[in-house]
């Protein structure tokens, strides 16, 4: 069964960093391209970040460009995102998403969800 | 970055009816469009794929259609689970981008 869990979320102050992590299972994590996607409480869904499967493409939206780093480990299927100058925009639920194989582009599997609220 | 629209924002609908929604994009995505499910505190779960391919356990009763600028998303006989809100995706370009969602309610 396929299975990300996303973990790392919490309260953090305008200008502090966190580290997302999506723990991935069920699955050959290597071979698919990765997402981080994130909603704002009561707001739709906003694509942040893009990983390929061997991290040489990534992408990100520019609303966190130069502030958010995306990365992963294939050795410990892991998916990262590490965000740092946090504003209180960037307050939402981070959602990890696989990308479909081979030709397909769409997100078939989504974790949980980790809630990261910037507040003072 | 290529807009999603989609329509109506919200919709109210009744067991058994038939609802459409719409999406379109900005600029040309050939077939590169997919709808999402969302039910509230859950993360989104994918119904429709490169416009009209269903995702594996998706009921028939969902469908889609559309290429270039126009899609469909197609419920056709609502079930009280189908109550959610929707979400279209383009994937031709990156930032992938969202429409703005479309809820659907029971009337």
């Amino acid at each position: 069964e396929v299975q990300l869990v996303e973990s790392g979320g919490g309260l953090v102050q305008p200008g502090g960093s966190l580290r997302l992590s999506c723990a991935a299972s069920g699955f050959t994590f290597s071979s698919y391209s990765m997402n981080w996607v994130r909603q704002a409480p009561g707001k739709g869904l906003e694509w942040v970040s893009y990983i390929s499967s061997s991290s040489p493409t990534i992408y990100y939206a520019d609303s966190v460009k130069g502030r958010f780093t995306i990365s992963r480990d294939n050795a410990k299927n892991s998916l990262f995102l590490l965000m740092n100058s946090l504003r209180a925009e960037d307050t939402a639920v981070y959602y990890c998403a696989r990308r479909m194989t081979n030709a397909w582009r769409a997100f078939d599997y989504w974790g949980q969800g980790t809630l990261v609220t910037v507040s003072s | 970055d290529i807009q999603m629209t989609q329509s109506p924002s919200s919709v109210s609908a009744s067991v058994g009816d038939r609802v459409t929604i719409t999406c379109r994009a900005s600029q040309g995505i050939s077939s590169w469009l997919a709808w999402y499910q969302q039910k509230p505190g859950k993360a989104p779960k994918l119904l429709i794929y490169d416009a009209s391919s269903l995702q594996s356990g998706v009921p028939s009763r969902f469908s889609g259609s559309g290429s270039g600028t126009d899609f469909t998303l197609t419920i056709s006989s609502l079930q009280p689970e189908d109550f959610a809100t929707y979400y279209c995706q383009q994937a031709n370009n990156f930032p992938r981008t969202f429409g703005q969602g479309t809820k659907l309610e029971i009337k």
